[in-house]
């Protein structure tokens, strides 16, 4: 049983509109969260997190929003640039190990 | 900067050849995992060890075994390769500390078994 969900296995966007990728929880004991890239033959890079007490985390273009009580988090990229083009994997924390979603494959068209 | 560097990018081995896939990393991490990616299937954890000589089974680990002598080092061993052991595998690291938690991946092994 997947706990944590990424409905999309992918998502077109134009480059300088919003990017906007979804992740679901079924764990209410999760209490924290990760947003990892990763380009095709490389490994999958740190991008940004949340803490369960928070519901905003923002650096840069990229902005994290936490709903508990939907056990819902999107990951916004704005404006969105080719580089974005990659998968991208939401993670929760669980006794130390992540568990991952299954990633959706964001491209930017030009 | 944390480095996990992985012996091969790209592996080409026979069906029932042993594989061993290398990983160090250099910041003295305590955990550190091996994940098989695979397209619509996200990253799946093979196994996994929160310290030296103490190893954990994922959710695939048949088919597979790990060994950590170091702290530094993790190994995972193909005992006798498979076709369906084709894979992108990827290992990682981290700290065991919540505050600063995150994995850090190698570059990952393209293992293709013919």
């Amino acid at each position: 049983d997947q706990q944590v969900k990424q409905n999309s296995p992918s998502l077109s966007v134009q480059e300088g509109r919003i990017s906007i990728l979804n992740c679901d929880y079924t764990n209410s004991m999760f209490d924290y969260f990760l947003w990892y890239k990763k380009y095709p033959a490389e490994g999958p890079t740190f991008l940004i997190s949340i803490s369960s007490i928070k519901d905003k985390n923002e650096d840069g273009r990229f902005t994290v929003f936490l709903n508990k009580s939907a056990k819902h988090l999107s990951l916004h990229i704005v404006p969105s640039q080719p580089g974005d083009s990659a998968v991208y994997f939401c993670a929760a924390l669980s006794n130390y190990q992540l568990i991952w979603g299954a990633g959706t494959k964001l491209i930017i068209k030009p | 900067d944390v480095k996990v560097t992985q012996s091969s990018r790209y592996l080409v081995k026979r069906t029932g050849e042993k594989v061993f896939l290398e990983c160090v990393q250099d910041m003295d991490h305590e955990n550190m995992f091996w994940y098989r990616q695979d397209p619509g299937l996200g990253l799946r954890l093979i196994y996994f060890s929160y310290d030296v000589k103490m190893k954990e089974k994922g959710d695939i680990p048949e088919g597979y075994s790990v060994s950590r002598e170091k702290k530094e080092r993790f190994s995972l061993i193909l005992e006798s390769a498979s076709t369906n052991q084709t894979s992108m595998y990827l290992c990682a690291s981290s700290l065991s500390d919540r505050e600063n938690y995150g994995y850090t991946f190698g570059s990952g092994t393209r293992l293709t078994v013919v």
